[in-house]
């Protein structure tokens, strides 16, 4: 069935340091792979998208790569900040958006 | 920045009580969302609503579920014999055309007792 997978669960690293967030989905149909930021008690804020026209897009220090064939998108934040301490969840659509587990950032200062 | 409007953010209730869970999508969107997040876990969907009637349901969707546009403003989600199962976080969604991008409300937080 439609399925989004989303690694690790946790991350943790020290401030400056890089950090990876994958995800694979099942449904070669979809065509669209945004990135939501969950910070306690509020809802997911969209941070980055993309659309499977596109290889790789970045905003200041985030950035998504999306491999078609491979069927998986990855999300790389650089020079990390206490302040991107939240849940990340990817997600793809299929019609509708289905969200990965999500994954939880700590960003040690 | 519009933004999508949710009330209440706390909602109690009693196992068996009905409850609806109100929102505003934000005002030239199209098409309306809910979905729900139990502690801890993945946000799941629920239902998609457009042109006035469901155009996508989940099987978490159940007959005691139901949504509506009462008006040009709010789309309700009605909960008809809640079950402790039902607690959760509840987050409505609205988007303009197909392809843009989904932007969600603050969520209520529903805990069924």
């Amino acid at each position: 069935g439609e399925n989004v997978e989303q690694h690790p669960s946790t991350l943790s690293v020290q401030e400056g340091d890089s950090a990876v967030i994958k995800c694979t989905y099942s449904d070669s149909a979809s065509n669209y792979f945004p990135w939501y930021k969950q910070e306690l008690g509020k809802g997911p804020q969209l941070i980055i998208d993309i659309r499977s026209n596109v290889g790789e897009k970045k905003d200041q220090r985030i950035a998504v790569t999306l491999n078609k064939t491979a069927k998986h998108f990855s999300l790389h934040i650089t020079e990390t900040q206490p302040e991107d301490s939240a849940v990340y969840f990817c997600a793809a659509r299929m019609g509708k958006l289905i969200f990965g587990q999500g994954t939880e950032l700590s960003v040690k200062p | 920045e519009p933004e999508v409007t949710q009330t209440p953010s706390h909602q109690v209730t009693q196992m068996g009580q009905e409850v609806i869970l109100r929102c505003v999508p934000i005002s030239n969107h199209l098409y309306f969302y809910w979905y729900r997040q139990i502690l801890g876990q993945k946000v799941e969907f629920l239902v998609s609503f457009y042109n006035n009637e469901i155009s996508e349901k989940s099987e978490i969707f159940d007959d005691q579920f139901s949504v509506e546009r009462p008006d040009g403003s709010n789309f309700t989600l009605k909960i008809r014999s809640t079950k402790l199962e039902d607690s959760a976080m509840y987050f409505c969604a609205s988007r303009g055309l197909p392809g843009e991008k989904l932007f969600f409300g603050s969520g209520t937080q529903l805990s069924v007792l």
